[in-house]
């Protein structure tokens, strides 16, 4: 089945570390993304990672991957007022050998940055 | 290096008419995908279209149809507009050529669909 689930809500202060949680259940997903959406705004690809890694760091953000427990993570370091905004998780569901089809996205956490 | 770009932003309609929503994708890509936002919930996948041809569609009625030109543009129309059409209508693209392996996919910042 097809199904991804995220807590709906953070508040963290400014400075703090965020860590935003997702579990996925589609055992074919292979790539997994985050995304950042602010008010009014669209989708705004954060990072990704594919399944057979276990971790990957980009500046401030860090994914981590439990493949086991379906289970990824998005640590935001040192998290300012700016990062105020929802995140979604999101699997791509694979269509054939070469090619990638939907995303199908969690409900999205909101995160509330307090100074 | 333009991204991607939706047209309308904000389009006010009532029920019974029908909307085409209008996306080009950005430089270098050529897939186009379409997802349904509702308010509080993330987005749900549409349809896609590669080569001119849609290539997978999530669960949505035939009222919603779509296009893609020659140039990877892409347009969304709605039919039969009810209220619970009422959404940001988001449209994504990607790089999907044979012998790329995943490119992610990049949005727009979607067009407003309201319906009285």
């Amino acid at each position: 089945g097809e199904d991804v689930e995220q807590s709906l809500f953070l508040s963290v202060r400014e400075g703090d570390s965020s860590v935003i949680n997702c579990t996925y259940t589609d055992s074919s997903s292979t790539y997994l993304y985050w995304y950042k959406q602010e008010p009014g705004a669209g989708l705004q690809l954060l990072t990704y990672i594919f399944s057979n890694m276990d971790m990957k760091q980009d500046q401030r953000l860090t994914v981590l991957l439990n493949k086991k427990d379906k289970h990824l993570s998005l640590r935001i370091a040192d998290t300012q007022t700016g990062d105020s905004a929802i995140y979604f998780c999101a699997e791509s569901i694979k269509m054939t050998t070469d090619s990638w089809g939907k995303l199908q996205f969690g409900a999205g956490t909101q995160v509330v940055v307090t100074p | 290096d333009a991204g991607v770009t939706q047209s309308p932003t904000h389009l006010i309609k009532t029920r019974g008419q029908q909307v085409t929503l209008r996306c080009s994708p950005k430089s270098g890509h050529d897939t186009v995908s379409w997802y349904q936002q509702a308010l509080g919930q993330g987005p749900q996948f549409i349809f896609q279209y590669y080569e001119e041809e849609e290539r997978q569609r999530g669960n949505f009625p035939d009222r919603f149809s779509g296009h893609q030109y020659p140039n990877y543009s892409s347009e969304l129309n709605v039919n039969a507009l009810l209220l619970g059409d009422s959404a940001l209508y988001l449209c994504a693209s990607s790089l999907a050529r044979r012998g790329y392996s995943n490119q992610p996919q990049h949005f727009g910042d979607g067009t407003r669909l309201s319906i009285l």
